[in-house]
């Protein structure tokens, strides 16, 4: 079974740039996150989906950050305009959402952002 | 709100000597606990975790946690340490209450652990 991916594992732009992350759930779970960990710090959640639908978006730190999961599979993190305190590491993971059974939650490798 | 505190940055151990990773947590209600583990260049790999029942959870390659509810710890350990296990480790909270609706980890700062040979 493929686990989570995630696209680029790298992106190295310039500060006012946009660019767009994109995460491959495994196949089947509904539930899909966005989290980030900034300059060795702790991971943080940005959102989460339940299928198409936002379930909490209350990790997203400003409007310069738009998340998409057209379809209910696949999901973009969009970052227009990049600012220099975005660069960390960027993980998605999913889940099958059983809430019962403590819902673990697989992780992609991360995509690395440097904004210089 | 949630919390998780890992208080060391980084743990030194012999091989061959048990190790323990801290970790306590600050939730309302009853957690669920995880423990996640980073090998570098690689993403979190899950590790085990605590629903309920008994206090002591084991997990993949030979690692155990201990929940002690009155102490709000959740403590990784291991009885023998490879240096393979070399790597950072992330521990991370969810309540388990239904109607909140949110399933949003809240993790640690990570600990890296350093097994020497």
């Amino acid at each position: 079974e493929a686990g989570v991916t995630q696209f680029p594992s790298h992106s190295v732009i310039e500060k006012g740039q946009t660019v767009t992350l994109r995460c491959d759930p495994i196949s089947g779970h509904d539930n899909l996150y966005w989290y980030r960990r900034v300059m060795g710090k702790e991971i943080k959640f940005l959102l989460h989906f339940v299928k198409e639908s936002k379930q909490d978006e209350s990790g997203m730190p400003n409007n310069r950050f738009l998340a998409e999961r057209t379809g209910g599979t696949y999901s973009t993190l969009k970052v227009q305009p990049a600012e220099l305190e975005d660069s960390g590491v960027y993980f998605c993971a999913s889940s099958q959402g059983f809430l019962g059974a403590g819902d673990e939650q697989f992780f992609g490798p991360g995509t690395r952002l440097t904004v210089l | 709100a949630q919390s998780v505190a890992q208080p060391e940055d980084q743990v030194n151990v012999a091989e061959g000597n048990p190790l323990t990773v801290k970790c306590t947590y600050s939730v309302s209600g009853n957690p669920y606990l995880f423990w996640y583990v980073q090998y570098p260049n690689r993403g979190l790999q899950f590790l085990l975790k605590y629903i309920t029942g008994d206090n002591l959870v084991k997990g993949s390659y030979g690692f155990e946690a201990e929940f002690n509810k009155s102490q709000t710890s959740f403590h990784l350990k291991k009885p023998s340490a490879l240096v393979s296990d070399s790597a950072l480790y992330f521990c991370a909270v969810r309540a388990r209450r239904r109607d909140t609706g949110r399933r949003a980890l809240t993790f640690g700062s990570g600990t890296r652990l350093q097994v020497q040979p």
